[in-house]
């Protein structure tokens, strides 16, 4: 029973790198959502998804890209990384109500 | 503008007591409440919610307490062991946007509660 997985668990990107973060679901859920950690934060909505081909902006959404291109990935994009992106990023993908998240990525911008 | 606030960053008590988080919210449109438990290194995890019609709900330890009028929730866990120990997370369920059918979740801050052997 995978539920949520996130790939990669870990990176170190320099300023300027791009990278893609991929979520996977297997609860055949529509909704989808990228959040990140920081400290004293909390966590906050980055991008969401409601469907498949569907995505919004969320609380946070400057710096990312994101696409729903399959129902059951979500992925999050950083085009040029920038050392106030070093975070957690958690996602979570919701049937009728609680939402259910991945292991997280902690990603390190230098 | 924090909608969920939870006001106590940190909680200790010992092992066998009650513990009480509390989670206050300020957006009369939420109408599901959540708490998640978080472990170091791991993504949050469900742990019990209840809906805005009611007023208790509970699942063997953890009992969670609506006030709509005081917009206050709070988790109690009894008794506390050991295990417990993580950050917990409240967050309430909203519409996306006014007059739709989407639904995002609204996390408060946390707190770190840590069970004393």
């Amino acid at each position: 029973n995978a539920g949520v997985t996130q790939t990669p668990k870990f990176r170190v990107l320099k300023t300027g790198q791009s990278m893609t973060l991929l979520c996977a679901q297997d609860m055949n859920h529509e909704y989808m959502y990228w959040y990140r950690q920081d400290p004293g934060m909390g966590l906050r909505l980055i991008h969401y998804s409601v469907g498949e081909g569907t995505t919004a902006k969320g609380e946070v959404p400057d710096g990312y890209n994101v696409s729903r291109l399959k129902k059951q990935n979500f992925l999050l994009g950083l085009e040029s990384a920038a050392p106030s992106q070093t975070s957690v990023y958690f996602c979570a993908s919701r049937g009728r109500a609680e939402a259910f998240f991945g292991q997280g990525t902690r990603l390190t911008v230098v | 503008d924090q909608q969920v606030k939870q006001n106590s960053p940190s909680l200790s008590v010992q092992e066998g007591r009650i513990s009480i988080l509390n989670c206050d919210y300020t957006n009369s449109m939420f109408d599901y409440f959540l708490w998640y438990k978080k472990y170091p290194a791991e993504g949050p995890t469900f742990l019990i919610s209840i809906s805005s019609i009611k007023d208790k709900n509970e699942d063997g330890r953890f009992t969670v307490f609506l006030n709509k009028s005081a917009k206050h929730l709070s988790l109690h866990i009894v008794p506390s062991q050991p295990g417990d120990s993580a950050v917990y997370f409240c967050a309430a369920k909203s519409l996306i946007y006014s007059g739709g059918s989407n639904y995002k979740l609204t996390f408060g801050k946390g707190t770190l509660l840590t069970v004393n052997p």
